[in-house]
């Protein structure tokens, strides 16, 4: 299977601090991308990378990609409760560019 | 982006129904993905509607199980024939227009049978 695996399967940090989530795929990518999930919704679109790229900020997001390892990590900075969700990596892969493959997810609950 | 309304938003059914589930697009894009997401699970696709013809179904999934129709650009439908349980499940549509990599979802809808 192509799937992308997050680590962790869940994580509960305090409001404020940093929470990091990684992936890892099988095959080699165009882009990657993170997308978000609230519970009982669809997922948004957070931020994009392609495989070219090492490093990409959004706001308090930070995304790394290496592509050597075939690994990215999401990192969320300065922790929200609002941040409190399901997290997922895509990715689209050289050979499937029709359509984009999602990792397992990672849960965050933010502590108040 | 695009705006999503995904109709029903939930829904209980019986054993050996149908259920069909409707997509709409507030602007025209090129694709529509229909998902499939077990709670607590990742999402996995059923298939690419494609305007004017078959939709293309991953492995696993078949039309006469899950037929789509996608009569313009901005609509779609996914039917769930002959539930079982095992169908219980949320139904996500999503749309991107020539990246397939930027989607945009629907707020999904969750299947419970019966």
């Amino acid at each position: 299977s192509q799937q992308g695996e997050e680590d962790p399967q869940a994580l509960s940090i305090q409001e404020g601090e940093n929470a990091t989530m990684n992936c890892s795929y099988k095959t080699s990518i165009n882009n990657l991308q993170w997308y978000r999930q609230n519970s009982g919704r669809g997922l948004v679109h957070l931020i994009l990378i392609r495989s070219n790229e090492r490093e990409k900020h959004s706001g308090r997001l930070r995304v790394t990609l290496d592509t050597s390892k075939k690994s990215s990590s999401l990192l969320i900075t300065a922790s929200r409760a609002a941040d409190t969700a399901s997290y997922f990596c895509a990715t689209d892969h050289m050979n499937r560019d029709d359509k984009i493959i999602f990792g397992k997810g990672t849960r965050l609950h933010i502590l108040p | 982006s695009a705006v999503i309304s995904q109709k029903p938003s939930r829904d209980i059914c019986q054993r050996g129904t149908s259920l069909t589930i409707q997509c709409q697009v507030d602007s025209q894009v090129t694709m529509m993905f229909w998902y499939r997401q077990q709670p607590g699970q990742s999402l996995t696709l059923i298939a690419t509607a494609n305007q004017g013809s078959e939709a293309t179904y991953e492995s696993g999934f078949v039309i006469d199980k899950f037929p789509i129709s996608r009569p313009n650009l901005t609509f779609s439908t996914l039917t769930v024939s002959n539930m079982s349980p095992e169908d219980s499940s949320i139904y996500l549509c999503s749309v991107a227009d020539r990246n397939p990599s930027i989607q945009y979802f629907g707020a999904g809808t969750r299947l419970s049978v019966l």
